[in-house]
């Protein structure tokens, strides 16, 4: 079965590094998504990108993270300068449609982020 | 604010039972509704997804929606001791954007 694929698992960065997110969506998926969940949280919404550009983004996309499609299959979210709070499991996502009914999306196993 | 609310738990049962989940939104026109599983560190995997009025069965589980109470409750009949997990409701909020709820931590005991 297709599935979205995520590396690292796990990553530990000293506060203020950079840090790059990889995912590789399902092949014929055209929405990508990145979701957090801060340990013992709610999953939370951060960006969905169709076509080359962000479609929405949540109040926690601040101008700290960005998303880009750098090639056909791979996905990534970076995180310029790390802060304490961004320690959290981070969920790519995917979908082969947009929006309401008949409409799945599907997650990869997240990259579990550690600020220190 | 659009909201998700469940509540978190843990709901117990013993093994065969029916576990019945409940979820609340507060956005009148979220029209897509999907219960996630997600065990302890892993990523939410989806149970059941529905769209109208009434109930919908796949297997052992059974999702019942009614839009004029605002509510989705997910039935899980012979409850398994694998179905130990955190189940967690999901509403679409808008374009491409799912709003989850808390989750609701299920343990089924032998």
């Amino acid at each position: 079965e297709p599935e979205v694929t995520q590396t690292p698992s796990h990553q530990v960065t000293q506060m203020g590094q950079e840090v790059i997110l990889r995912c590789v969506p399902i092949s014929n998926h055209l929405y990508f998504y990145w979701y957090r969940q801060i340990l013992g949280q709610k999953v939370e919404f951060l960006v969905s990108f169709y076509n080359n550009e962000i479609s929405e983004k949540s109040e926690i996309f601040d101008d700290q993270f960005s998303v880009e499609r750098p090639d056909g299959s791979n996905f990534t979210l970076k995180i310029r300068s790390t802060k304490l709070e961004d320690s959290a499991m981070y969920f790519c996502a995917s979908s082969e449609k947009s929006g309401v009914s008949g409409n799945t999306i599907y997650f990869g196993e997240g990259s579990w982020l550690t600020v220190v | 604010q659009k909201e998700v609310e469940q509540n978190s738990g843990p709901l117990s049962v013993p093994e065969g039972a029916i576990a019945s989940l409940n979820c609340t939104y507060s956005d009148r026109v979220s029209q897509s509704f999907f219960w996630y599983r997600q065990y302890s560190g892993k990523s939410p995997e989806l149970i059941m997804s529905i769209y109208s009025n009434g109930d919908k069965e796949d297997g052992r589980f059974t999702a019942q929606l009614n839009k004029a109470s605002q509510y989705v409750s997910l039935l899980i009949r012979d409850s398994q001791p694998s179905d130990s997990a955190t189940y967690l409701c999901a509403v679409y909020g808008g374009y491409n954007k799912l709003i989850f709820g808390a989750g609701t931590r299920l343990a089924v005991h032998p």
